[in-house]
């Protein structure tokens, strides 16, 4: 079946701190690849997305590269901002099918 | 263009009750979907539709039903709440075209955060 793993948070980093959020994923074919980022008392918006293998996703300064060696799509970010402080949700989604599979997501404080 | 809708934004129910939360898109959108969030657990999809009469369960559909009588609306009912619906339920959609092989990202509302006491 499909399934996105994420690791577990909250994360705290300084302001300017190098930021990775870990995520794998199972998936039956080959999945598009999402990370979404929720801010306090708000829906999802997407942030980045990937539909093949070695793609790269970029937005904002945030970047994730399609690995289909190793079944992942870490977030990254050189340099994070106060403004950054949101919850981080990875998923995948079946070609064809559009559903979605969502990662327990990655609470991310940041720090002046 | 307004995007996705929710209503209410706020809900409290007591055990038993039914209601009713509402979803429109204004984009046209084929594909539309429920999900709730709960701590912890990320978003766990209830039901989903891929176009006007076509629905099918996802992963939590048990307490849940929905309809989808026209390409903006999708609403979501809850038959008979219980303390364990309690949570932030969310719509979304997106453009759905069968076959090409392409996935396109979703389209979330603001959510609406339901209480069952």
């Amino acid at each position: 079946g499909n399934s996105v793993t994420q690791m577990e948070g909250p994360v705290t980093l300084s302001e300017e701190a190098f930021l990775t959020i870990n995520c794998t994923y199972t998936a039956t074919g080959y999945p598009s690849l999402f990370w979404y980022v929720q801010y306090p008392g708000e829906g999802l918006q997407l942030l980045l997305k990937a539909t093949k293998a070695d793609d790269k996703g970029s937005n904002k300064g945030f970047e994730a590269t399609y690995r289909k060696e190793t079944t992942s799509f870490h977030l990254e970010k050189g340099s994070v901002q106060v403004s950054d402080s949101a919850v981080y949700f990875c998923a995948l989604s079946e070609k064809n099918f559009n559903k979605f599979y969502f990662g327990s997501g990655t609470k991310l404080n940041v720090k002046p | 263009n307004a995007g996705v809708t929710q209503t209410p934004k706020f809900q409290v129910l007591k055990t038993g009750q039914s209601m009713t939360l509402q979803c429109a898109q204004d984009m046209n959108h084929e594909y539309m979907s429920w999900y709730r969030q709960d701590p912890g657990m990320g978003l766990r999809l209830i039901h989903y539709s891929v176009g006007a009469g076509i629905t099918d369960q996802g992963e939590v559909p048990n307490g849940y039903n929905v309809s989808r009588s026209t390409t903006e609306d999708f609403p979501l009912r809850l038959l008979s709440a219980a303390p364990s619906q309690t949570s932030v339920y969310f719509c979304a959609s997106s453009p759905f075209f069968a076959g090409t092989g392409v996935s396109y990202e979703q389209y979330f509302g603001p959510g609406t955060r339901l209480t069952v006491t």
